[in-house]
């Protein structure tokens, strides 16, 4: 057990909808990544939030975006979904600065767009 | 920016056989070097990682790893392997200032009986 706890574990949406995924950070933790890994492929960085702000951005489109709040659980809110959206979603909590690395990854939200 | 290979997609091999898992990566950064496991539908667990010091990094289940600065690799290995140890394995790198992980494309490793 990792103390990182990501809600839903899976769900369905239509192609247009919205969803929100969450990730509840492990305790101490002030800094929140979210991956997107999709099917077969290993898990690309979508951005990073520390102390509730955005630091720093992967190569993904403006309906990707987030929100961390002051007990730094986080959310990941991706509008106008698209089949290609679908994938496995993963959050990693760590300390912030150069303690990033000492990550620990959530089990996923496995988001299916039909 | 910092890039991944992992130069075998699947990586068959019998119960109790050494395995290698290659990991090649680029970076014009130093960069701390990372191996997760990935079971089927579920997170990625860390199995070792180098920060700094020795080059050799032993990690859980028996598994450990040689950074080689020359070479850009970061190879994983195992002497025996065992069924439970099927899974998909990414190596991953970070830039030392920190920030985000890259991770390579990984490899399913099948441990056959």
């Amino acid at each position: 057990e990792t103390g990182v706890t990501q809600s839903p574990t899976h769900l369905i949406k239509t192609r247009g909808q919205q969803v929100t995924l969450r990730c509840s950070s492990q305790s101490g933790h002030n800094t929140v990544s979210w991956y997107q890994q999709a099917l077969g492929q290993g898990p690309q960085f979508i951005f990073q939030y520390y102390r509730e702000e955005e630091n720093g951005r992967g190569n993904f489109p403006p309906r990707f975006s987030g929100l961390q709040f002051p007990n730094y659980s986080s959310e990941l809110n991706v509008n106008a979904l698209e089949l290609d959206d679908s994938a496995l979603y993963l959050c990693a909590s760590s300390p912030g600065g150069k303690e990033v690395a000492e990550a620990f990854f959530g089990q996923g939200t496995r988001l299916t767009v039909v | 920016a910092q890039s991944v290979t992992q130069l075998d997609s699947q990586v068959p091999v019998f119960e109790e056989a050494p395995v290698e898992l290659r990991c090649n990566y680029s970076s014009s950064v130093s960069v701390y070097l990372f191996w997760y496991v990935q079971y089927p539908n579920q997170g990625l667990q860390l199995l070792l990682k180098y920060l700094s010091g020795s080059t050799l990094v032993k990690g859980i289940n028996g598994f450990e790893a040689e950074f080689n600065k020359s070479q850009t690799s970061f190879h994983l290995r195992k002497p025996s392997v065992h069924i439970s140890d099927t899974a998909e394995y990414f190596c991953a790198v970070m830039p030392n200032y920190g920030q985000n992980f890259v991770f390579g494309p990984g490899t399913r490793l099948s441990v056959l009986p």
